[in-house]
């Protein structure tokens, strides 16, 4: 099934002490990103990654590191949390990043507490 | 200044009824899509229906049909028949594909209660 898979779906951390969010996709896709969803702001984008070994910050990236070794996986860290971290977190990847209309897949979202 | 404004946090419609949900957007991109997505309590984000700067009819899927008014900037959802399942938060977002860094750019989203 052609899914993205983000781990975990709950997360409750204190402040300092890193953490990884992992996300992987199984559709060969080039495009990934990560967004983070907090109540009226709607979803924002804080990195994505057009390829093997190229990302890029989005909206609000600070705080926030990716890496995109290969393909398939595109992990969020946090290498030092803080309460304003606390949100819903969205991995997402689509096909390629050329044209206007291709959808993205999102993952299920993790839930992260930072106290 | 927002990139895809939606004014309605909030609507009520009762069950069967069709309803509007409002997006409004800003671009100088000639070449853009938007899109729908549907955001049920289970948190999943479920793609709904697309619509290209240069498609010249409104795009369908089902129940759900896009007014897209391009010299106004507006993209407004209408779900026809609505059915309980459609309680739920509704994003718009847009894609530049020469601005913005190819980003998916969301609104603040329409949480949408269905009446029975």
């Amino acid at each position: 099934e052609a899914q993205v898979t983000q781990n975990p779906r709950y997360l409750i951390t204190v402040t300092g002490k890193k953490l990884t969010v992992t996300c992987s996709q199984n559709m060969n896709h080039e495009y990934m990103s990560w967004y983070r969803q907090d109540p009226g702001l709607g979803l924002r984008q804080i990195y994505y990654s057009m390829n093997v070994e190229v990302t890029d910050k989005g909206d609000v990236p600070e705080g926030y590191k990716v890496s995109r070794k290969e393909k398939r996986n595109f992990p969020l860290i946090l290498e030092s949390p803080s309460p304003n971290q606390t949100s819903l977190y969205f991995c997402a990847s689509r096909l390629s990043s050329g044209t206007a209309n291709e959808k993205l897949f999102f993952g299920s979202g993790t839930q992260l507490s930072v106290l | 200044a927002q990139k895809i404004t939606q004014t309605q946090p909030g609507m009520f419609v009762q069950e069967k009824e069709a309803v509007t949900l409002d997006c409004t957007y800003d671009t100088s991109d000639q070449s853009y899509g938007l899109f729908w997505y549907k955001q049920p309590s289970s948190g999943e984000m479920i793609f709904l229906i697309y619509q290209g700067s240069y498609d010249e009819q409104n795009a369908t899927e089902g129940r759900y049909s896009l007014n897209f008014q391009k010299a106004r900037k507006s993209a407004n959802l209408v779900i026809s028949a609505s059915q309980l399942g459609d309680s739920a938060m509704y994003f718009c977002a847009m894609r530049e594909v020469y601005n913005a860094g190819n980003m998916l750019t969301f609104g603040g989203g329409t949480r949408l209660m269905v009446k029975p």
